[in-house]
């Protein structure tokens, strides 16, 4: 069964330094989401990206969060310099369409950073 | 915001069916609805959608009263592995998927 894989599954890292978190979505997929979830709270979106450009982002995905598709089979999160309370489970997915019938979003297991 | 209304937590015994109630009575005509789950810190697993009718797959049956204005996730045989954060959600216009809190359930032997 096709899955998003994420890497890595966990990180640790300094305060104020940079991170890219690495996902390949489903092959077919053409829309692409990064979500977070800090350890005992909601899972809450961050960005959507679709034909190389953001779609949507929330109020978290702030100057500090950027996305790429560097290629045609990965898609990065990087925080350019992360801070404490960037420490949480980031969490791939991708979608087939976003018309409503199809737009079945599937989930990677999440990469871990811990901000120390 | 969620526009779900879920409890906060459930106990089922193994072997029985797991019935898990969602309110979203303020759904649009064409909003479908979504239920994931969520086993420990791994990523939301999606579980079943629909928009008018009942459906069923491999995991689970999703009941949606006539008025659209609640719904049901039957886990028709509870396992110990069930035991997970399960997520009604309605799809809001947009890219956006809004997680609420979601039902804590626990299977127990």
């Amino acid at each position: 069964e096709p899955e998003v894989t994420q890497t890595p599954s966990h990180q640790v890292t300094q305060m104020g330094q940079e991170v890219i978190l690495r996902c390949v979505p489903i092959s077919n997929h053409l829309y692409f989401y990064w979500y977070r979830q800090i350890l005992g709270q909601k899972v809450e979106f961050l960005v959507s990206f679709y034909n190389n450009e953001i779609s949507e982002k929330s109020e978290i995905f702030d100057d500090q969060f950027s996305v790429e598709r560097p290629d045609g089979s990965n898609f990065t999160l990087k925080i350019r310099s992360t801070k404490l309370e960037d420490s949480a489970m980031y969490f791939c997915a991708s979608s087939l369409s976003r018309g409503r019938s199809g737009n079945t979003i599937y989930f990677g297991e999440g990469s871990w950073l811990t901000v120390v | 915001d969620a526009k779900t209304t879920q409890p906060t937590s459930m106990d089922c015994a193994e072997g029985r069916a797991a019935n898990l109630p969602c309110n979203h009575s303020t759904i649009s005509g064409n909003e479908y609805v979504y239920w994931y789950r969520q086993i420990h810190s791994q990523g939301p697993q999606y579980i079943i959608h629909g928009l008018k009718n009942n459906e069923t797959n491999e995991m689970a049956s999703l009941i949606i009263t006539e008025d659209r204005k609640s719904s049901t996730l039957i886990l028709p045989h509870a396992t110990l592995r069930d035991t997970a954060v399960y997520y009604c959600i309605v799809r809001v216009e947009g890219f956006k998927t809004i997680f609420g809190a979601g039902t804590r359930l626990f299977v127990k032997a």
